[in-house]
């Protein structure tokens, strides 16, 4: 089944405290992001990768990292989480990249990583 | 700036009443224009996209999206609501610098 893959699902952590979010995609794409959604606020993109080695900043970048070793891998990366960043996060991926046909752009996304930081 | 609106936090419509949830945007450009609907506990999942061409775009589940240049809005519809329809419906823009602005959602509920 094609699928974007994100754990943990579920995470409580403290203030400081180094953590990872797997991102993983079996479908060969190219584009793959990551978005924090908040309530009243929608959905935000924090980094975006267009192919291996390739990453770029969305519109909240602050405070987190990503790396894009791997096609299928693009995990986001907390170096120090603080509170503000206590959201659900999703994952997403889209092949061709966006933007080069028509039948490209549409996002296939993660269930969710819902992160707390006490 | 660039931004996605849905005015309405919550809609409220009768089963078998016709739908609209609304979004406009403001963005630089020629941008591509999305629907997606999230169940509780779920991750988003694709509706329907405008790219170009006929300003009324057909969807899954018998959704719909009339696409207004002018207005630069893209709301969403239905003729017919279904119970099942109940959700969280966001509307989202692509720009030419592949990034992706969403609105802050629309909760639907309908009624039996």
């Amino acid at each position: 089944e094609a699928q974007v893959t994100q754990n943990p699902r579920y995470l409580i952590t403290v203030t400081g405290k180094k953590l990872t979010v797997t991102c993983s995609q079996n479908m060969n794409h190219e584009y793959m992001s990551w978005y924090r959604q908040d309530p009243g606020l929608g959905l935000r993109q924090i980094y975006y990768s267009m192919n291996v080695e390739v990453t770029d900043k969305g519109d909240v970048p602050e405070g987190y990292k990503v790396s894009r070793k791997e096609k299928r891998n693009f995990p986001l990366i907390l170096e120090s989480p603080s509170p503000n960043q206590t959201s659900l996060y999703f994952c997403a991926s889209s092949s061709p990249n966006p933007g080069r046909s028509s039948g490209a752009n549409v996002l296939t996304f993660g269930a969710g990583s819902r992160l707390t930081v006490l | 700036a660039q931004s996605v609106a849905q005015p309405e936090d919550q809609v409220n419509v009768a089963e078998g009443n016709p739908l609209t949830v609304k979004c406009t945007y403001s963005v630089s450009g020629n941008p591509y224009l999305f629907w997606y609907v999230q169940y509780p506990n779920r991750g988003l999942q694709f509706l329907l996209k405008y790219i170009t061409g006929d300003n009324l775009v057909k969807g899954s589940y018998g959704f719909e999206a009339e696409f207004n240049k002018s207005q630069t809005s893209f709301h969403l519809k239905k003729p017919s609501a279904l119970v099942s329809d109940s959700a969280l419906y966001f509307c989202a823009v692509h720009t030419n610098f592949n990034k992706f602005y969403f609105g802050s959602g629309t909760k639907l509920n309908v009624k039996p």
